[in-house]
């Protein structure tokens, strides 16, 4: 069984300063790893995403995260917030080697930049 | 436009009605997902389909009813619904690749669902 642990449900911070989104996984085997970022009323867009390779995986909007696989963590990065940037974060998990995929989400992280 | 359409997007409908919410998807994609999100509850997946077969049902209550015509069409029937099961009802869907594992899912806007 695969699971995924959001550290932080909330995450307060002034524009322009750096932040990080903590998640945390567990699975028994080889994992495919996302995140997620949700605007009010709006459904989940795909950020980045780590099948294999590079563990720095680049996402859209500047965002970046990194694989740890011996800490099995998969934290999300942004150097410089907008205010634009505040909105709910799920990292999502799952399983390799299956014969269909299925996500298991965090219970999701909300961002709010302040000016 | 996400590429995965929900219609309707809100909806108010009584204990006793009989509704549905449909999704499309023109991407193309061989897997369709029924998700609900509650506020402060994790994303609860209900059901999978899999090249227009259920493959998974996460016990949800009878009172929901899925079905998926075509790999691009995935409608939500609903009947007797409780006001515990208002909440965002979101669609996704993705390529599944056999043994290679697959590449995220895209999801619609979702249909924001009111029970009175």
């Amino acid at each position: 069984a695969q699971s995924v642990t959001q550290l932080d449900s909330q995450v307060p911070v002034f524009e322009e300063a750096p932040v990080e989104l903590r998640c945390n996984y567990s699975s028994s085997v080889s994992v495919y790893l996302f995140w997620y970022v949700q605007y009010p009323n709006q459904g989940l867009q795909l950020l980045l995403k780590y099948l294999s390779g590079s563990t720095l995986v680049k996402g859209i909007n500047g965002f970046e995260a990194e694989f740890n696989k011996s800490q099995t963590s998969f934290h999300l990065r942004k150097p410089s917030v907008h205010i634009s940037d505040t909105a709910e974060y799920f990292c999502a998990v799952s399983a390799g080697g299956t014969s269909y995929g299925k996500l298991t989400f965090g219970q999701g992280t909300i961002l709010t930049v302040h000016p | 436009e996400t590429g995965v359409t929900q219609t309707p997007r809100h909806l108010v409908m009584g204990m006793t009605n009989k509704k549905s919410l449909k999704c499309e998807q023109h991407l193309g994609h061989n897997a369709m997902y029924w998700y609900k999100q509650s506020a402060k509850k994790p994303l609860e997946l209900m059901f999978v389909y899999n090249f227009k077969e259920q493959t998974e049902n996460n016990s949800v209550p009878s009172r929901f009813s899925p079905e998926c015509p075509n790999s691009s069409h995935l409608f939500l029937h609903l009947h007797t619904l409780q006001p515990e099961d208002s909440a965002l009802y979101l669609c996704a869907s993705s390529q599944q690749k056999l043994q290679l594992g697959y590449y995220g899912y895209t999801f619609g806007s979702g249909t924001r669902l009111t029970v009175v």
